[in-house]
């Protein structure tokens, strides 16, 4: 088990482009969770998946922001359309609902920077 | 509706001394409480966690926390500060009906002077 995957570690693009961040969660771990962290602050949930099902969004994640996990494993964030305000860590973590809910486990990001 | 406040952005203290964060929790059910250490540039490592267990929780690393619902705290301790403790910390809340993710305060960061 090598623990939870983010891809890529530091991504740096021009205000109106496309991103997409990969996240490969532990393998076991039916829950999948993204947030984002911004310079200062703590990390602010954005959405997280049981399986392939959304269960949940944050108001933060707005039009421009779309996530899938489409077989259960791995998960993409993409933000469409970059602001400079979506400068940011973007965190992946995975926990399993039926073992341990709350034993999450984090990836170590994606710092994303808008110029 | 849950929130976390965390009283000090900033704690420093000299090696050896007892390192004492703030955490105040606000939550209409009763919670599920957390703190987590962050190193720069890297992800959330989990110290401690209260479930609804003993009051008095043990982590890693020397660190506890105590549940006070009267008080609605949830401050973590360490009674001798060691340099590699140096660090971001964050508190987090929870429902503990697993609907919802966590919610974290804005983090302390705590220096440890030699």
């Amino acid at each position: 088990d090598t623990g939870v995957s983010q891809d890529p570690r530091h991504k740096i693009t021009k205000r109106g482009q496309n991103v997409t961040f990969r996240c490969d969660p532990i393998s076991e771990h039916n829950r999948l969770y993204w947030y984002r962290q911004t310079l200062g602050q703590g990390p602010e949930f954005l959405t997280y998946f049981q399986n392939e099902a959304q269960l949940e969004k944050s108001r933060l994640l707005s039009d421009r922001f779309s996530a899938e996990r489409p077989k259960g494993s791995f998960s993409t964030l993409e933000i469409q359309r970059t602001e400079q305000g979506d400068s940011a860590m973007y965190l992946c973590a995975s926990s399993s609902w039926d073992r341990d809910l709350y034993g999450y486990t984090f990836g170590s990001g994606t710092r994303l920077t808008v110029v | 509706a849950q929130s976390v406040t965390q009283l000090g952005s900033h704690v420093s203290v000299s090696e050896g001394a007892l390192v004492l964060l703030r955490c105040n929790y606000s939550s209409s059910v009763p919670p599920y409480l957390f703190w987590y250490v962050q190193y720069p540039n890297q992800g959330l490592q989990l110290l401690l966690k209260y479930t609804s267990a003993a009051t008095l929780v043990k982590g890693i690393n020397g660190f506890e926390a105590e549940f006070k619902k009267s008080e609605t705290s949830f401050h973590l301790t360490k009674p001798s500060a060691h340099m590699s403790d140096a660090a971001e910390y964050f508190c987090a809340v929870s429902e503990g009906t697993g609907r919802r993710a966590l919610t974290f305060g804005s983090g302390t960061r705590l220096q440890v002077q030699p």
